[in-house]
């Protein structure tokens, strides 16, 4: 139990489909990631929110899209995905705005589109 | 771009050895270095943190930082079988500002044979 929850663990979605990620940070922190590993690449930054704000995108295409309502949730939809975006999706968490403060990861959502 | 160079192995110890993983990063204002272990269908846990030069010890894992040779890596001492898994090195950014803005190299796999 790592205090940050992710659900579904499991994902099978087509390419027309609209589906969502779930994260739920159960630790205090004011700042929430998302990660993305791919087989064989290293771990990815998507998105980075602070206090709810969204502070960074690395260039993620629109078909990904996060939602912060405060800063114990965080959410990715997801709509006209790609094959190639199958990939473990991880939240973390950490507490403040430093990246000196350690991150924490959920357990992830294993993501395959067909 | 910002790099962090593992060699990805497969490192294979005996049961009892010390298991010696190496990481060097291209940032060269690096503040904050971290290992994280990742077993097989699982998210990554943090090992260590180590924000100075030198040594820190926890139990059997010693974390070296050489920020001159931009070099870091992990001592695992009286290796187990349990200690089999993927061991990733993760560099934050420089700056107070930097979100968890870790760059993650792809990982050492490990594997400790009895």
């Amino acid at each position: 139990e790592t205090g940050v929850t992710q659900t579904p663990r499991h994902l099978v979605m087509g390419m027309t489909n609209k589906k969502s990620l779930k994260c739920e940070q159960h630790l205090g922190h004011n700042a929430m990631y998302w990660y993305k590993q791919s087989a064989k690449k290293p771990l990815e930054l998507m998105f980075v929110y602070n206090f709810k704000e969204q502070t960074e995108n690395n260039s993620v295409p629109s078909r990904f899209s996060p939602e912060c309502p405060n800063s114990s949730h965080l959410f990715l939809h997801l709509h006209t995905l790609q094959p190639e975006d199958s990939a473990l999706y991880l939240c973390a968490s950490s507490q403040g705005p430093s990246s000196g403060n350690t991150i924490y990861f959920g357990e992830g959502s294993w993501l395959t589109v067909v | 771009q910002k790099e962090v160079e593992q060699n990805s192995g497969p490192l294979s110890v005996p049961e009892g050895a010390i298991a010696s993983l190496n990481c060097t990063y291209s940032d060269r204002g690096s503040q904050s270095f971290f290992w994280y272990r990742q077993y097989s269908g699982k998210s990554p846990e943090l090992i260590m943190s180590i924000y100075s030069n030198g040594d820190k010890e926890d139990g059997r894992f010693t974390a070296q930082l050489n920020k001159a040779s931009q070099y870091v890596s992990l001592l695992i001492r009286d290796s187990q079988p349990s200690d089999s898994a993927t061991y990733l090195c993760a560099v934050g950014d420089a700056g107070g500002t930097s979100y968890g803005k870790l760059t993650f190299g792809q990982g050492t796999i490990l594997t400790v044979h009895p």
